[in-house]
């Protein structure tokens, strides 16, 4: 248990649905991460908050949508996504962000599949 | 644009077997993580080194950072099955560009 849980798990999803990705952490942390796992690539960073406010948004397509209500919820919105889009989604958290070396927390990740 | 390259690639080995894997780049990293993800589970920090020629040790775990701050190896000592998982390397660069970059991962098997 890492105090990052994600849900839901798994997923399949049509093209034409819209799904949303649920983190949270229990961590007391200010900053909190989306990051895109693709069988045979390097982890991808997608999107990074601290403190509620966007800091990073790594030219990831708008059928991707985040949201951080607040510090321990995030949030990824899911609409009109295409096949290569099945991956792992892994919501991570730290303490503080901006210095490069932060400790990521992870969750476990949504398995996506989209058909 | 940062890389980080891992190898090897896929390692099956017998449990007790001795076993090293390297983090190589031609960027110089302010520091370097290593993260073991399991089978199902998100990666799990195992060890920073920030220092060049760093070495930590973590039970059966020897990490080594190297002196120019570019590569950093994994060395595990009579490896069990429960070492089995994904090992990811991440550089953190230096200056303006605060990134972690992820090398692509070493998929370690230890067969009983």
């Amino acid at each position: 248990e890492t105090g990052v849980t994600q849900t839901p798990r798994h997923l399949v999803m049509g093209m034409t649905n819209k799904k949303s990705l649920k983190c949270e952490q229990h961590l007391g942390h200010n900053a909190m991460y989306w990051y895109k796992q693709s069988a045979k690539k390097p982890l991808e960073l997608m999107f990074v908050y601290s403190l509620e406010e966007r800091v990073e948004n790594n030219s990831v397509p708008s059928r991707f949508s985040p949201e951080c209500p607040n510090s321990s919820h995030l949030f990824l919105h899911l609409h009109t996504l295409q096949p290569e889009d099945s991956a792992l989604y892994l919501c991570a958290s730290s303490q503080d962000q901006g210095q490069g070396n932060e400790k990521l927390f992870f969750g476990s990740g949504t398995q996506l599949s989209v058909l | 644009t940062q890389l980080l390259e891992q190898s090897p690639q896929f390692l099956s080995i017998q449990e007790g077997e001795n076993l090293t894997v390297y983090c190589n780049s031609s960027s110089v990293f302010s520091s370097l993580q290593w993260y073991r993800q399991e089978p199902g589970e998100g990666p799990v920090l195992l060890v920073t080194v920030v220092t060049g020629g760093e070495v930590k040790k973590l039970k059966r775990l020897t990490f080594q950072f190297g002196d120019a701050r570019k590569d950093s190896s994994l060395h595990i000592t009579a490896a069990q099955p429960g070492d089995t998982g994904l090992y990811l390397c991440a550089g953190a660069g230096g200056g303006s560009n605060y990134k972690l970059t992820f090398g692509k991962g070493t998929l370690l098997t230890v067969n009983p």
